[in-house]
């Protein structure tokens, strides 16, 4: 299994509500990643998990906050959020953090905040 | 099913040299192609993007050539550097703005 799933595909949710977003791989990877992209603009980076370790948060906003139950899976869990947060929420991974080979992505949820 | 497919996990190439990554999709509703470059320790960078109206786009050292009727498209780095050094992931999306990524090639630029 050479893949990262995300579910769901799409979230439309309202600015009260409490979501949670998953991410899950079975390669064996140690290093996770959560990523938020607009529209045709790169991704931008937000967390990192190593061994199951908050490794980096790049200044994200409390609203959005990550856990790592075990090695296999990522969760963002979605409170208070702004229409701004409307983007495409990309989870990622690789063998171990930073390596110098491929990063793997998930094909992303699709989050709508009304 | 892979949509975006970079078939070499890594390629050397001599300094001064020209560096040609390649990159195949499946989805002929992409209409949207990115490459993105990254270093270790860091994430992923964009560095050059190409429509689907236009078959070339160059942007200093760095050219994206795309042939919609192979469903292909390439990276050409001229001359390589040793700051090059790198993996390249391509990418490509569609109507929805989801980015579909390859799963990179690594490229060594040798002194």
């Amino acid at each position: 299994d050479t893949e990262v799933t995300q579910t769901p595909k799409h979230l439309v949710m309202g600015m009260t509500n409490k979501k949670s977003l998953k991410c899950e791989q079975h390669m064996g990877h140690r290093a996770m990643y959560w990523y938020k992209q607009k529209a045709k603009k790169p991704p931008e980076l937000m967390f990192v998990y190593s061994y199951e370790k908050l490794s980096i948060n790049e200044s994200v906003p409390s609203r959005f906050s990550p856990e790592c139950p075990n090695s296999s899976l990522l969760n963002l869990h979605l409170h208070a959020l702004q229409p701004e947060d409307s983007a495409l929420y990309l989870c990622a991974s690789s063998q171990v953090l930073w390596t110098a080979d491929t990063q793997y992505f998930g094909p992303g949820t699709r989050l709508t905040v009304l | 099913d892979q949509q975006v497919k970079q078939n070499s996990p890594s390629l050397s190439v001599q300094e001064g040299r020209i560096s040609i990554l390649n990159c195949d999709y499946t989805n002929s509703m992409f209409d949207y192609f990115l490459w993105y470059k990254k270093y270790p320790a860091e994430g992923p960078t964009f560095l050059i993007s190409i429509s689907s109206i236009k078959d070339k786009n160059e942007d200093g050292r760095f050219t994206v050539f795309l042939n919609k009727s192979a469903k292909h498209l390439s990276l050409h780095i001229v001359p390589s550097q040793p700051g090059d050094s790198a993996v390249y992931f391509c990418a490509a999306s569609g109507r929805d703005d989801k980015i579909i990524f390859g799963k990179g090639t690594r490229l060594h630029i040798l002194p």
